[in-house]
């Protein structure tokens, strides 16, 4: 069974440049989530996808970042103009999609980037 | 609103040493989820543990073991007869039960050293 998997796993981009990263989650997991990491820090929700639609954004999330699952399997979270503050691991997250239970999210490597 | 605490920023302990990760949060749901999760080098966070806020009853995994107390919000991790392998980053985490989706809310992490 495959687990969630994230590319690249790592980014070094200049201050300005956009950013895209790829989320491959738990086949027929239907649920997405995006989280962001600082050094020293535990992960902060960024936003959520229920097979294409996305649910929720943390307001984290400023105008510069977009996310898309267009046909509720892979996702991809790019970041426009990104700034030296952007630099974090950015870490995926799947669980079943199930309604009627609490649900575990299984996390990918995550993706760290760092803007210089 | 949410919070999850962690007190304790790292531990060092001596292989085969008892040591346990304080866990207190704070939820205004009477239906809550709590986690714990292992972030080892590699940076992929690992699922441990998924409590309910209806199950009290402690667990007991191998060498892990959860103490969940309602009474003083808290759920504590304890790993006895430690080894180097346990060395990571433990989080501790609260999802609160939502219609859609279950965002997580992490507390900043302990690091725990095992020593050989």
């Amino acid at each position: 069974d495959t687990g969630v998997s994230q590319n690249p796993r790592h980014k070094i981009t200049k201050r300005g440049q956009n950013v895209t990263f790829r989320c491959d989650p738990i086949s027929e997991h239907n649920r997405l989530y995006w989280y962001r990491q600082t050094l020293g820090q535990g992960p902060e929700f960024l936003t959520y996808f229920q097979n294409e639609a996305q649910l929720e954004k943390s307001r984290l999330l400023s105008d510069r970042f977009s996310a898309e699952r267009p046909k509720g399997s892979f996702s991809t979270l790019e970041i426009q103009r990104t700034e030296q503050g952007d630099s974090a691991m950015y870490l995926c997250a799947s669980s079943p999609g199930d309604y009627q239970t609490q649900e575990t999210q299984y996390f990918g490597p995550g993706t760290r980037l760092l803007v210089l | 609103a949410q919070k999850v605490t962690q007190a304790q920023t790292e531990i060092s302990v001596v292989e085969k040493e008892d040591v346990t990760l304080d866990c207190v949060y704070e939820t205004r749901d009477t239906t809550y989820y709590l986690f714990w999760y292992k972030q080892p080098p590699s940076g992929e966070l690992v699922f441990l543990i998924r409590r309910n806020s209806f199950d009290e009853q402690n667990e007991i995994s191998g060498r892990y073991s959860w103490n969940f107390q309602k009474s003083t919000s808290s759920f504590n991790f304890t790993i006895t007869a430690s080894q180097v392998v346990d060395s990571a980053v433990y989080f501790c985490a609260l999802s609160e039960a939502e219609e859609y989706g279950n965002k997580l809310v992490f507390g900043a992490g302990t690091i725990l050293r095992v020593k050989s």
